[in-house]
């Protein structure tokens, strides 16, 4: 079992759409888990950082953590087309020496 | 401005050739890594570097080196033992105390002739 899962896709909606993106984990060391958006051939951008469980919203966007269930989601309301991008998440145990641990990232298309 | 930059934008390398990776960060931050990504793999690490002069392999280190003289500079080389270096290459890093909010920078795109 690897460490991270996440769906590839691709995920296609309509413009105005409700997103979920999800990931589940098999280490329960992690701590910090984080949401990166990356359109092609450019690098990814930190979109939401969330620390141990519970919910994180930021404008359209909210990130939930259920450690208990070793499962992570992100939500983007009202999707637009320039959301259209891949969709990575991370997680840390941070523990010294230790880095970032990605899915494999879900491919989104929003279509106006 | 602060941010990441990274050079070239595209690398063409020649059989048994090393090349070069440059990784230039403005954040003053203490950490940096290089991150390799190929289409349905993800973003694996490759090598790492909590603080100046001192850096650690990641989970695929073999065929590349780096150095870390300077904190805002993390170059990367590809050596002639690395044989499938065809990839996107990604630089990031991060505040010591917050290892794990990493910035990236856009990216250099190696392929081989």
């Amino acid at each position: 079992q690897k460490e991270v899962e996440q769906d590839p896709g691709p995920l296609s909606v309509p413009e105005g759409a409700i997103v979920s993106l999800n990931c589940t984990y098999s280490n329960s060391a992690f701590q910090y888990f984080m949401w990166y958006r990356q359109y092609s051939r450019k690098g990814p951008e930190l979109l939401m950082y969330t620390y141990s469980s519970g919910n994180k919203e930021d404008g359209r966007f909210t990130a939930q953590v259920d450690k208990s269930s070793k499962y992570i989601s992100l939500f983007i309301r009202d999707s637009q087309p320039s959301d259209s991008a891949t969709y990575l998440c991370a997680m840390s145990a941070y523990q010294a020496g230790t880095a970032l641990i990605f899915g494999k990232g879900t491919t989104l298309s929003v279509s106006s | 401005d602060g941010g990441i930059t990274q050079s070239p934008k595209y690398l063409f390398r020649k059989e048994g050739q090393n090349v070069t990776l440059s990784c230039e960060q403005n954040l003053n931050h203490d950490a940096m890594y290089w991150y390799r990504q190929d289409p349905g793999q993800g973003l694996r690490l490759i090598y790492y570097s909590q603080i100046v002069n001192d850096f650690q392999k990641g989970d695929i280190a073999e065929g590349y080196s780096v150095s870390r003289e300077k904190k805002e500079s993390f170059p990367l080389t590809v050596t002639s033992a690395q044989k499938n270096p065809t990839a996107f290459y990604l630089c990031a890093s991060s505040a010591d105390r917050d290892q794990e909010t990493q910035y990236f920078g856009p990216g250099t795109r190696l392929l081989v002739l």
